[in-house]
């Protein structure tokens, strides 16, 4: 059973970079899971971030791809988010959650609230 | 790019009634990986159906999925107080994997 633990700050300025981390507990950290970020501003719907598979690859929201990186550090099994360039509108939980290929998001870390503001 | 659009924004219900959940993708991808997940406050998502109609672990049957081509439907039997939540269909073959905008219900 994965278990997923956002980090990171609360606060950023807007035009900094939101970075955040997922921290993997009590599972295979395997070549088998899509690691993926996924955020909900208060009262609105989820949003797919995009997503790093082990070997690195990754994937984005082609809304966001232009000011967002993810990657991965299979020894200390986390990956990671870099939103760019962030405005109020970024404001928002950020949750990390994971899945495997033909699978849905099975688990889900307990999200994070990211506010941007000055 | 798929959308999902989902309907109604809002269901307000009694206990012991029945919801439907609609969850309209366009275009039509013509496969089965639609997923959906149950939201309550203050919480993470959880998983209740995925491949269009078959429940997660520990879901009870009075949770349904169906559909198929552009149009799926998430149905609740027998509504308890509990069953009070945000419902998200999402689609996840392809990357990028959307969501719809969500449904929420209320008992």
């Amino acid at each position: 059973q994965v278990q997923l633990q956002e980090s990171g700050p609360g606060l950023v300025k807007p035009s900094q970079t939101l970075s955040l981390t997922c921290t993997v507990s009590r599972g295979a950290f395997s070549d088998n899971y899509y690691w993926t970020w996924v955020r909900q501003p208060a009262g609105r719907p989820l949003e797919w971030i995009g997503r790093v598979f082990t070997s690195g690859d990754t994937r984005f929201n082609p809304s966001l791809s232009s000011r967002v990186s993810m990657s991965i550090d299979t020894s200390k099994k986390q990956f990671s988010l870099n939103l760019n360039s962030v405005t109020a509108a970024d404001t928002a939980i950020y949750y990390c959650a994971a899945r495997v290929g033909g699978r849905p998001l099975d688990y889900w870390g307990q999200g994070i609230q990211v506010t941007v503001s000055s | 790019e798929i959308m999902l659009t989902q309907s109604p924004g809002t269901l307000s219900l009694s206990p012991g009634d029945r919801a439907t959940l609609s969850c309209r993708a366009t275009p039509n991808f013509g496969g089965d990986y639609i997923a959906w997940y149950q939201q309550k406050p203050g919480q993470s998502p959880r998983v209740l159906i995925y491949g269009v109609s078959t429940r997660a672990t520990g879901i009870p049957d009075r949770f349904r999925g169906s559909g198929s081509g552009t149009e799926f439907t998430l149905t609740i039997t027998r509504l308890e107080p509990e069953d009070s939540a945000v419902y998200h269909c999402q689609h996840y073959d392809q990357s990028p994997l959307p969501f719809g905008g969500g449904t929420k219900v209320e008992i």
